[in-house]
């Protein structure tokens, strides 16, 4: 079974510039997460989707952060425009459908941001 | 709230040596409680989990944990520690509301040869 797909894995860019990134996650899992974990602390949840809706997204600086799952299978994460504080590993990952918070998350490789 | 806290930074260890990796959290309701790890330029990887049942969690590599309600822990073991063992150890607390992970702040595990 292929894993979560993440591109690029690096990204170096200038503050103010724009950036996105993509996710295709495992086959069949209907929900999708993106985190973003800086440098010395854990993953923090920024968005989650159930499908192609959105189910928590309390967390996203939406002033500069938008996200979308159009189909409901791959997602992108767009940061415009950036600031030095995004420099910062972006993790998605996806869950199957099933028991809820019993089931696992499992994450793709990571983008990681440099903001210069 | 819910939270997760991992009191220490590194764990030292010599190769062979048991090895065990702290985990306390805090939660109303029923904790569903995980532990990843993370090798250099890569994403989480699933080591195991405690949803109900027996506190004695078998998972990948040799890994076990110890879910304690007494004490609010899930402290992750392994009876015998590889240099390959290095990387970083995140506990988390997946919350049965949004359903997002609640993840410590890592500790990062060096196994010496």
């Amino acid at each position: 079974e292929a894993g979560v797909a993440q591109s690029p894995r690096y990204k170096i860019i200038e503050k103010r510039q724009s950036v996105a990134f993509w996710c295709n996650p495992i086959s069949g899992h209907a929900t999708l997460y993106w985190y973003q974990q800086i440098l010395g602390q854990g993953p923090k949840l920024l968005i989650q989707f159930q499908n192609n809706g959105v189910v928590d997204d309390s967390q996203l600086p939406k002033d500069r952060f938008s996200a979308e799952r159009l189909k409901g299978v791959d997602s992108t994460l767009k940061i415009q425009p950036a600031k030095l504080e995004d420099s910062a590993v972006y993790l998605c990952a996806s869950k199957k459908p099933g028991q809820g918070a019993r089931e696992t998350q499992y994450f793709g490789p990571g983008t990681r941001l440099l903001v210069l | 709230a819910q939270s997760v806290a991992q009191p220490e930074d590194q764990v030292n260890v010599a190769e062979g040596n048991p090895l065990t990796v702290k985990c306390t959290y805090s939660v109303s309701g029923n904790p569903y409680l995980f532990w990843y790890v993370q090798y250099p330029n890569r994403g989480l990887q699933f080591l195991l989990k405690y949803i109900t049942g027996d506190n004695l969690v078998k998972g990948s590599y040799g890994f076990e944990a110890e879910f304690n309600k007494s004490q609010t822990s899930f402290h992750l073991k392994k009876p015998s520690a590889l240099v390959s063992d290095s990387a970083l150890y995140f506990c988390a607390l997946q919350n049965t509301g949004f359903q997002k992970l609640v993840f410590g702040t890592g500790t990062r595990l060096l196994v010496s040869p």
